[in-house]
């Protein structure tokens, strides 16, 4: 069975510009979310999309957007960019059942800001 | 508030066992991860615990007690490659994300 995967894998963008990343979660999950994480952090929320619907927002700025396709990819965008948005972008794809919540991760899109 | 606690750094040496803790206050529990990280990568999945006690899985055991809100994860017979950032997250019953901690970074010394 096919991994999670990201694309592109690695990006390089100037302040003011938009990003759009994609992800294709393990067949069968309908559960994708997506994750920043900055050198020595830990995995900050952004958001979760569960056929189609997303169900859960971390505490971003409204420049951070997503949406899910009913083939159950996703893709997240970032307006405006800023220095601060470099980053590892990490999706993580899920069954999310009552009894099965385990994530499995794609590579990650490294985003550089300059 | 959602919280997980765990140590910052911790250093070992190539050989010998280390624990890693991890302190969780979250409303509502459905289950503790525990992934590795290698600098650089995706976190990958080690363990799950949702009930109370040991779980072994070769050089790598987690332990969880959901009444003291605590979770360890034991590594023996430490290897370089071992040398990874550990994370802790926790399922909640609602809100239909992972509840991460910030990771532990793992130095093995030779």
């Amino acid at each position: 069975k096919a991994g999670v995967t990201q694309t592109p894998r690695y990006l390089i963008k100037t302040r003011g510009q938009q990003v759009t990343l994609s992800c294709s979660p393990i067949s069968g999950h309908r559960s994708v979310s997506w994750y920043q994480q900055t050198p020595g952090q830990g995995l900050q929320f952004l958001f979760e999309y569960f056929s189609e619907t997303q169900r859960n927002k971390g505490n971003f700025p409204g420049r951070f957007s997503g949406r899910q396709f009913s083939n159950s990819r996703s893709e997240m965008n970032v307006s405006t960019l800023e220095l601060g948005d470099s980053a590892l972008y990490l999706c993580a794809s899920s069954l999310w059942t009552a009894t099965n919540n385990e994530q499995f991760f794609g590579p990650g899109t490294r985003l550089t800001v300059l | 508030g959602q919280n997980i606690d765990q140590p910052t750094e911790m250093t070992a040496t190539e050989g010998a066992i280390v624990q890693i803790n991890c302190t969780y206050q979250t409303s509502g529990f459905n289950g503790l991860f525990w992934y590795q990280q290698h600098a650089g990568e995706a976190p990958t999945f080690l363990s799950y615990n949702v009930l109370d006690g040991l779980e072994e899985k070769g050089r790598f055991s987690s332990f969880l007690s959901r009444s003291k809100g605590y979770s360890y994860l034991l590594l023996k017979e430490l290897q370089m490659k071992d040398s990874a950032s550990y994370l802790c997250a926790v399922g909640t019953d609602s809100n239909y994300q992972l509840i991460w901690g910030a990771g532990t970074k793992l130095i093995i010394k030779p």
